[in-house]
């Protein structure tokens, strides 16, 4: 139980386009997802935080009208990249909490990789 | 404020060595969660082990073991009679409910086994 699913796994796209990556709670339901952004070789930084039906919470530094995120249901949560530039090609990482369980539970997802030519 | 330091950023050992991952972390939370993932080359994070800080007790699973210390912050992780397989980047990470809930990770410690 506890799968987290991202589509697409990696995408290529042309500078100046929008790209937009799905994360779903597979077997359960999600109160809160989480999206996280990983340069090579460096750690996962948060991104922003989504709670289904309200609007999203961003960590200091990162534009919201950039990275466009949607929770509308309880399994399904979107990342938007808007106007992708090079430098935004990065590993996305999501991940969910359960909507019943322990607070600290969180399941990972296996990541979009984004190049942007 | 939280925070996760793995001071080790790369470790290379020979296959069937032993290896110690260290993790030292800060936090003014009487209730937190630390974890250990393993992310291999495909990116994936793997779960391997969630400690809660009500309990030190040492943990063992397999060629795995785990020390935690709130005397010293620490929890750290070892790997017995490594394998090529092992390679991989290992984080360390921090949670508690007084923040929410978010993940704090550490920079991650690159292992490398040379067969």
């Amino acid at each position: 139980g506890a799968v987290v699913s991202q589509h697409p796994s990696w995408v290529i796209c042309k500078s100046g386009t929008s790209v937009k990556i799905e994360c779903r709670s597979l077997d359960f339901q999600a109160t809160t997802m989480f999206w996280y952004r990983q340069f090579p070789k460096q750690s996962l930084m948060l991104m922003a935080t989504s709670n289904e039906g309200s609007k999203a919470t961003y960590e200091q530094g990162v534009e919201k009208d950039k990275f466009l995120i949607n929770h509308a249901s309880l399994t399904l949560s979107t990342l938007t990249v808007t106007s992708a530039h090079p430098e935004d090609s990065s590993f996305y990482i999501c991940s969910a909490r359960p909507h019943r369980g322990g607070t600290y539970e969180q399941y990972f997802g296996p990541g979009t990789r984004l190049t942007v030519t | 404020a939280q925070k996760v330091t793995q001071a080790q950023t790369e470790i290379s050992v020979v296959e069937k060595e032993d290896v110690t991952l260290d993790c030292v972390y800060e936090t003014r939370d009487t209730t937190y969660y630390l974890f250990w993932y393993k992310q291999p080359p495909s990116g994936e994070l793997v779960f391997l082990i969630r400690r809660n800080s009500f309990d030190e007790q040492n943990e063992i699973s397999g060629r795995y073991s785990w020390n935690f210390q709130k005397s010293t912050s620490s929890f750290n992780f070892t790997i017995t009679a490594s394998q090529v397989v092992d390679s991989a980047v290992y984080f360390c990470a921090l949670s508690g409910p007084n923040t929410g809930n978010q993940f704090y990770f550490g920079t991650g410690t690159s292992l490398t086994v040379i067969p």
